[in-house]
């Protein structure tokens, strides 16, 4: 089945330890998206991938970058976690340029700073 | 930017039981999406629905983008409903289309 997939699941590093989260997806889809997701709030966006076309949101902190070596996965470095950080990292993709341009979501990726 | 927020922001359910949410936007949206987040945190698609209504078995979905408003109904509810209830609204832009997402409405359905 095609699908977004994120690995891996359950992250837990250190304070100011660099970590990198991935996402790939089958579904051939030109846009890559980023979401962070802190606890009872809704899933914020922090930037997306238009093919290899990098978009960041305004207000993403410099401390979090992205990388889309091809179209099928895409990563989210954060360069020195801090304990805000702490929150679920969704990713989704979609088709632009189709009618219809619904984003579909993996599993997520809850990362623990310590 | 566009603002959305969703009412009720908590609702506590019996099994079996009908119910309505409500998602009202700021702004003129290309599209509507409603998501459910189960207790995993896994966001699944409910509807696509940008106007008019769509039913997909228990759910249906109403969207009124005049009114800038959308409603998600829940008919018979289930103990597997429970969850979060998102809807999210689109805004095209030139390099793909943006999710603004709304405030939640967090569901318990109880036996």
């Amino acid at each position: 089945d095609a699908m977004v997939i994120q690995n891996p699941r359950y992250q837990v590093t250190q304070f100011g330890k660099p970590v990198t989260l991935s996402c790939s997806q089958t579904l051939n889809h030109n846009v890559m998206y980023w979401y962070q997701q802190k606890s009872s709030q809704a899933p914020k966006l922090l930037f997306h991938y238009y093919d290899k076309d990098f978009n960041n949101e305004a207000d993403t902190p410099d401390n979090f970058q992205s990388r889309r070596p091809n179209t099928s996965f895409c990563f989210l470095d954060i360069r020195s976690p801090g304990l805000g950080d702490a929150a679920m990292y969704l990713c989704a993709t979609s088709r632009y340029g189709t009618s219809a341009v619904t984003q579909y979501f993996g599993p997520g990726t809850r990362l623990l700073v310590l | 930017g566009i603002q959305v927020e969703q009412s009720p922001p908590d609702l506590i359910l019996q099994e079996g039981a009908n119910s309505t949410l409500r998602c009202n936007f700021s702004d003129s949206v290309n599209n509507l999406q409603w998501f459910h987040q189960n207790p995993w945190g896994q966001l699944i698609n409910l509807f696509y629905i940008p106007s008019g209504t769509k039913q997909n078995g228990r759910l249906s979905a109403t969207t009124v983008a005049t009114e800038r408003y959308s409603l998600l109904y829940i008919s018979s509810s289930q103990t597997t409903d429970s969850g979060v209830y998102f809807c999210a609204v689109e805004v095209f832009t030139g390099g793909g289309n943006k999710l603004t997402f709304g405030t939640g409405t967090q569901l318990k359905v109880e036996l």
